[in-house]
C-alpha cells in the first residue's frame, strides 16, 4: 500500500530564509508527483508537477526534485516571504497510468516570519 | 487557467438531514472528477471517482448509498451527503484534470458542519 509521509510537519523560518520541505513515499511505482499549496480553510493550488520520467521542475523561487527509486521529493523555496505561509502538500499518483487519483501526505505548515 | 469551481462554501446543516455540493469545471471539460474530504488536521483521502455518464467508483470504506455522486455533464459533478450526521462533518474538496499529463485542479472546498 503506497503512503505518502511529509517531513517536517511544521517549519518557522524568518523572512529571506532558503528552505527545504520534504516528502517521501513507500512505493516507488509512481506516474507523477505533485506539489500544492493550501491556505487555512481553503482548496489546493497545485505548484509544481513532476512526471516519473522527470528528476526536478522549476517554477519562480520554487524547485522541486524528485528521486523515483529512493522514493524521496524536496521542495525547495528560495529567498521565503511572509506570504509563504500556507500548508505544502505533496501527492503522488500511483501506478502507471494517469489515474487522477492522487495519495496525499499529511503536509507541512510552514510559517515565514517577517 | 483551468478553473474548478465548488459550491457551496460553507454549509451548515442539521442531523438527518442531505446536503448536496457542486463542482464545475468553468473553462474545460472533465470527463473524471474525484471527491476528496479532509478532517482536521489531517491530509485529503479521496472518497470516489466520479464519472460523467456512469456510475462513480468508491474507495474501499466508503458508503456509496450515503455519499450520492452524480456526474451528469462533463462540466459538473455533484455530491450528496445524505442523512448528514455529526460525524460527516468534514471539508469536501473536488478536483478535476484536462488530461494525463496536465496538474489536477481543485476547488476551493466546502466546509460542512452537522448539528
Amino acid at each position: 500500500k503506497q503512503e505518502v509521509t511529509q517531513i517536517p510537519a511544521a517549519l518557522s523560518v524568518p523572512e529571506g530564509e532558503n528552505l527545504v520541505l520534504n516528502c517521501s513515499f513507500t512505493d516507488s511505482a509512481i506516474y507523477n508527483l505533485q506539489w500544492f499549496r493550501q491556505d487555512p480553510g481553503k482548496g489546493l493550488t497545485s505548484l509544481l508537477l513532476i512526471q516519473s520520467s522527470q528528476r526536478e521542475q522549476t517554477s519562480g523561487r520554487l524547485n522541486a526534485s524528485l528521486d523515483k527509486s529512493s522514493g524521496r521529493s524536496t521542495l525547495y523555496i528560495a529567498a521565503s516571504q511572509p506570504g509563504d505561509s500556507a500548508t505544502y502538500l505533496c501527492a503522488v499518483t500511483h501506478g502507471s497510468s494517469n489515474t487522477g487519483k492522487l495519495i496525499f501526505g499529511q503536509g507541512t505548515t510552514l510559517q515565514v516570519k517577517p | 487557467g483551468a478553473v474548478v469551481s465548488q459550491h457551496p462554501s460553507r454549509v451548515i446543516c442539521k442531523s438527518g438531514t442531505s446536503v448536496k455540493i457542486e463542482c464545475r469545471s468553468l473553462d474545460f471539460q472533465a470527463t473524471t472528477m474525484f471527491w476528496y474530504r479532509q478532517f482536521p488536521k489531517q491530509s485529503l483521502m479521496l472518497m470516489a471517482t466520479s464519472n460523467e455518464g456512469s456510475k462513480a467508483t468508491y474507495e474501499q470504506g466508503v458508503e456509496k448509498d450515503k455519499f450520492l455522486i452524480n456526474h451528469a455533464s462533463l462540466t459538473l459533478s455533484t455530491l450528496t451527503v445524505t442523512s448528514a450526521h455529526p460525524e460527516d462533518s468534514s471539508f469536501y474538496i473536488c478536483s478535476a484534470g484536462q488530461g494525463a499529463r496536465s496538474p489536477l485542479h481543485f476547488g476551493n472546498g466546502t466546509r460542512l458542519t452537522v448539528t
